[in-house]
């Protein structure tokens, strides 16, 4: 049983340049979130998508968007980068948007230079 | 709004009996879990409980929760050094889609 796969697990990019990074959610799982969690700190909500659409968002600007495909992956992009967008960024995937857990990827660590 | 909070170290000796301390002040929350994040890698779910149970045991975890003071617990018994890592409490709302709001996590570190 497959868990959260997330790729790439390093990335470096310069300031203004655009990312995207990739999901893949847990077998049985329709519903993706996307976090940031900042060196030192907890995971920050970015969006979650459920149904390829996006149903709730964070307090993020948006140079961050995303995508949901048929399949439940997901691929979250930033455009314009900034030296503050250097953080671990972490998918996690659940049910329905139900109050089960979200189980968690390992994450892409993003580094702008 | 939704805020949680711990405190950001603790230190214990091998063997001993860990708790991590968490409080929330959201009075509707429906779900409060435990996380745990190993060095390098994602977050790891550990336990959870409803917010209408006030104890919940799984091996050598026991989660304790005291919705008077918003406060939940982590107890890790015989504690060993593989469990070192940041925990995460975290505490879900209906009202909020169930999107769980974290702390900043608590370091825990096992020494012999």
């Amino acid at each position: 049983d497959a868990g959260v796969t997330q790729s790439p697990t390093h990335l470096i990019k310069t300031r203004g340049q655009q990312v995207t990074l990739r999901c893949s959610p847990k077998s049985g799982h329709d519903t993706v979130s996307w976090y940031q969690q900042a060196l030192g700190q907890g995971p920050q909500f970015i969006f979650q998508y459920y149904e390829e659409e996006e149903r709730q968002r964070g307090n993020f600007p948006d140079r961050f968007s995303g995508h949901q495909f048929p399949n439940y992956s997901s691929e979250l992009n930033v455009n314009a980068l900034l030296l503050g967008d250097s953080a671990l960024y972490l998918c996690a995937s659940s049910f329905r948007q139900s109050a089960q857990p979200q189980h968690f990827g390992d994450g892409t660590r993003l580094s702008i230079l | 709004g939704e805020d949680v909070e711990q405190s950001l170290f603790l230190s214990v000796r091998e063997g001993d009996s860990s708790v991590i301390n968490c409080t929330y002040t959201d009075s509707s929350s429906t779900y409060l879990y435990w996380y745990k994040q190993e060095p390098g890698a994602g977050l790891q779910l550990l336990t959870y409980i409803f917010s209408n149970m006030d104890m919940k045991q799984d091996q050598r975890l026991t989660v304790l929760l005291n919705k008077k003071d918003k406060h939940l617990s982590l107890r890790i018994a015989d504690t060993q050094t593989g469990d070192s890592a940041i925990y995460f409490c975290a505490e879900s709302i209906k009202g909020g889609s169930y999107i769980p709001t974290f702390g900043r996590g608590t370091s825990l570190i096992v020494h012999p």
